[in-house]
């Protein structure tokens, strides 16, 4: 089955500084990328995702590259706020396999004011 | 739209202890998970249902059952509780119209004892 490995597992920002999170991911097959935020107490939100079709893919201060050769992609938050500090999760599926997700272990991101 | 809603919020079991963690979408969503998250692990997929009328295990199914109601319900069952099923339990749930990103419900925490 697909595994996707997640790093840094915590990291800590000055407020209006960047942070970025990588993942690799091992089935070549994968297709699907999404970026999820989970906030205290609640369920992971949708954040951002890339098709294996596209390279990079923007959203306001969020972004996220892919790396299909390498099999690796990576999410990057520019003029970090206090509000982004959350955990981040990565993910990869496939459209063969029912889209079915397989996620990264986490990444604990604190913005410090 | 409530989106994903998941019942209940909080329970706590004592070894050997059955229950059933109900979850209900109303997106009109054909696919249904149900995922469990522990520390440093991320989140990890118990059972899916790809569409009304199938079920298929994930990747830690053992010591859960699951029931695809109808399209909108999905519940997961748990017929002998264990300390080692204490978790936070997420259902979620995709389709074509969301381009197979997930919704998340905000989650059941279990404590078996």
């Amino acid at each position: 089955g697909e595994n996707v490995e997640q790093h840094p597992s915590t990291l800590s920002v000055q407020e209006g500084d960047s942070a970025v999170i990588k993942c690799t991911y091992s089935d070549s097959a994968s297709n699907y990328f999404p970026w999820y935020k989970q906030e205290l107490g609640k369920g992971p939100q949708l954040i951002i995702d890339i098709r294996s079709n596209v390279g990079e893919k923007k959203d306001q201060r969020i972004a996220v590259t892919l790396n299909k050769t390498a099999k690796h992609f990576s999410l990057h938050i520019t003029e970090t706020q206090p509000e982004d500090s959350a955990v981040y999760f990565c993910a990869a599926s496939r459209s063969s396999n029912d889209y079915k997700l397989s996620f990264g272990a986490g990444t604990t991101v604190t913005v410090r004011a | 739209n409530a989106g994903v809603t998941q019942t209940p919020k909080f329970q706590v079991l004592k070894t050997g202890q059955s229950m059933t963690l109900q979850c209900a979408q109303d997106m009109n969503h054909n696919s249904m998970y149900w995922y469990r998250q522990d520390p440093g692990m991320g989140l990890r997929l118990i059972y899916y249902s790809a569409s009304e009328g199938t079920t298929d295990k994930g990747e830690v199914p053992n010591g859960y059952n699951v029931s695809r109601l109808n399209k909108r319900e999905f519940s997961l069952r748990l017929e002998s509780a264990a300390p080692s099923q204490t978790s936070v339990y997420f259902c979620a749930s995709s389709g074509r119209d969301s381009g197979y990103g997930y919704t998340f419900g905000s989650g059941t925490r279990l404590t078996v004892v």
